[in-house]
């Protein structure tokens, strides 16, 4: 069974920065590009950034281009997203995705929490 | 959102509903590559459309999804309590981008 664990989540003040990581296991991890999507509080999904198999193309939404990074370590089965510069709007459960190789997502994690509040 | 959805539909159990997902022939239009997503309170979203009418193994068949133009839709047959959720449509933009639609809140009376 595929599985994707979020974890890194905390409450964070404007301007400051923070790193999300997610654990993938039940598929060839490094067979599949990857995903992040948000969900801000009571609002819709807000595909975030995406990430190849390999690492070496990455892609990012316009609200989050320049502040954010994404990337992924194959031996361990996991990607990170680095969040910069943070800002209120940025309030968000963040959700890991895997694509399943055809422009769909076939799996989602549970999603870890970040707040950012003064 | 790029895409646009009713915010709300309601439907009495057995009734027949349909969710449209509005685009443009930049996205919707351009390819048969739309996805559509179930999200009950408290949970992760889950599959049930992918490719614009396909259903993932598991998915009732009271589910379809359709398109016409730029603007796709799905339809859920039968209304069954349990298909009380929030549904998000999600279309293919080309490179490696995605976009989805605002959501709908789907109320079964």
């Amino acid at each position: 069974e595929m599985q994707l664990v979020e974890s890194g989540g905390v409450v964070v003040q404007p301007g400051e920065s923070l790193r999300l990581s997610c654990a993938a296991s039940g598929f060839t991890f490094n067979d599949y590009a990857m995903h992040w999507v948000r969900q801000g509080p009571g609002t819709g999904l807000e595909w975030v950034s995406y990430i190849s198999w390999d690492g070496s193309s990455t892609d990012y939404g316009d609200s989050v281009k320049g502040r954010f990074t994404i990337s992924r370590d194959n031996d361990k089965k996991s990607i990170y997203l680095q969040l910069n510069n943070l800002r209120v709007v940025d309030t968000a459960l963040y959700y890991c995705v895997k694509d399943s190789g055809y422009n769909y997502f076939d799996s989602w994690g549970q999603g870890t929490l970040v707040t950012v509040s003064s | 959102f790029v895409l646009t959805q009713p915010a709300s539909v309601s439907g009495s159990l057995g009734q027949s509903i349909t969710i449209s997902c509005a685009g443009t022939s930049g996205d919707v239009g351009s390819y048969n590559l739309v996805s559509w997503y179930q999200q009950h309170p408290g949970k992760a979203p889950k599959l049930i459309i992918y490719e614009g009418t396909k259903r993932p193994s598991g998915i009732s068949n009271r589910f379809s999804g359709s398109k016409s133009g730029n603007t796709a839709a799905l339809t859920i047959s039968g209304l069954q309590a349990e298909d009380e959720a929030d549904y998000y449509c999600c279309s293919y933009v080309g490179s490696r981008r995605r976009v989805f639609g605002g959501g709908t809140r789907l109320t079964v009376l």
